[in-house]
C-alpha cells in the first residue's frame, strides 16, 4: 500500500553540521508531501510542504524539494544548531481513508 | 489565533479503566482526526471527524470510539483500557477534509496505563 519511508535515527550532529534526513514515499498520482516537527514534550507542528512536482518547500533553513522522478521529499538544512534537536516526520497526503499518511520520525539530536 | 488544546496534558490510569480525552480545535476549522503515537509504532491514524460524522477510521479494535460536537469539539474514549493503550494521543484540525489540507497538531495527552 501507500507509505512513507525515512531514514532511521538516531541522527547526531555537531553544531553548524549539514543536515540531511531521507524521505521517499510510494504512492498513485502526486500527493502532497509534508515535514512535521516534533520537539521534547509537544505535539507535531508543520515544518514545511510542497504541493506538487519540483516545489520547494522551506522554512526556518530547512528545505526540502518534492522530486516525483524519484519519489522523494528529503529536508536539508545547511547549518544546524542545538535547537533544532527534535523528532522530524516525513507525511504525504492520502487518497484513501486516513488523512495524512506518516513516516516513522527521525530523531535528530544536535551537539555543541 | 489560539492552537489546538487538548486536555488532559497527562492522565494514569490502570488496566480495566475506561478514559475520556477531549480536544478543541482551532476556531473555525471542523474537522478533527486523532493519532495515537507509540515508541514502536510511530504515528498511527484513530479516526476523523467532520462536522460531527466520523468520516474516516483506522484499524483500531472497538474500544476506541469518538465523537464531535456541534463547535466542533471532539472527544475520543477507550475503555477497557490496556497496557499497549499507554502512548501520546494527539489531535489535530484543519478547516476542512485534512487530506488537502495542512492539520495543526495540538500538544497531546499523555496516557499512562498500569
Amino acid at each position: 500500500g501507500d507509505s512513507v519511508t525515512q531514514m532511521e535515527g538516531p541522527v547526531t550532529l555537531s553544531e553548524e553540521a549539514f543536515l540531511t534526513i531521507n524521505c521517499t514515499y510510494t504512492a498513485t498520482g502526486y500527493p502532497s508531501l509534508f515535514w512535521y516537527v516534533q520537539y521534547p514534550g509537544e505535539g507535531l507542528q508543520l515544518l514545511l510542504k510542497a504541493t506538487k512536482a519540483d516545489d520547494k518547500g522551506s522554512n526556518k533553513g530547512f528545505e526540502a524539494t518534492y522530486r516525483k522522478e524519484t519519489t522523494s521529499f528529503h529536508l536539508e538544512k545547511g547549518s544546524v544548531q542545538v535547537s533544532d534537536s527534535a523528532v522530524y516526520f516525513c507525511a504525504r497526503e492520502n487518497s484513501g481513508n486516513t488523512p495524512l499518511v506518516f513516516g516513522k520520525g527521525t530523531r535528530l539530536s544536535v551537539i555543541a | 489565533k489560539a492552537g489546538v488544546t487538548q486536555t488532559p496534558r497527562y492522565l494514569i490510569k490502570t488496566r480495566g479503566q475506561q478514559v475520556t480525552l477531549s480536544c478543541s480545535p482551532i476556531s473555525g476549522h471542523r474537522s478533527v482526526s486523532w493519532y495515537q503515537q507509540t515508541p514502536g509504532q510511530g504515528l498511527q491514524f484513530l479516526f476523523e471527524y467532520f462536522s460531527e460524522t466520523q468520516r474516516n477510521k483506522g484499524n483500531f479494535p472497538g474500544r476506541f470510539s469518538g465523537r464531535q460536537f456541534s463547535n466542533s469539539r471532539s472527544e475520543m474514549n477507550v475503555s477497557t483500557l490496556e497496557l499497549g493503550d499507554s502512548a501520546l494521543y494527539l489531535c489535530a484540525s484543519s478547516p476542512n477534509e485534512p487530506s488537502q489540507e495542512t492539520q495543526y497538531f495540538g500538544p497531546g495527552t499523555r496516557l499512562l496505563v498500569l
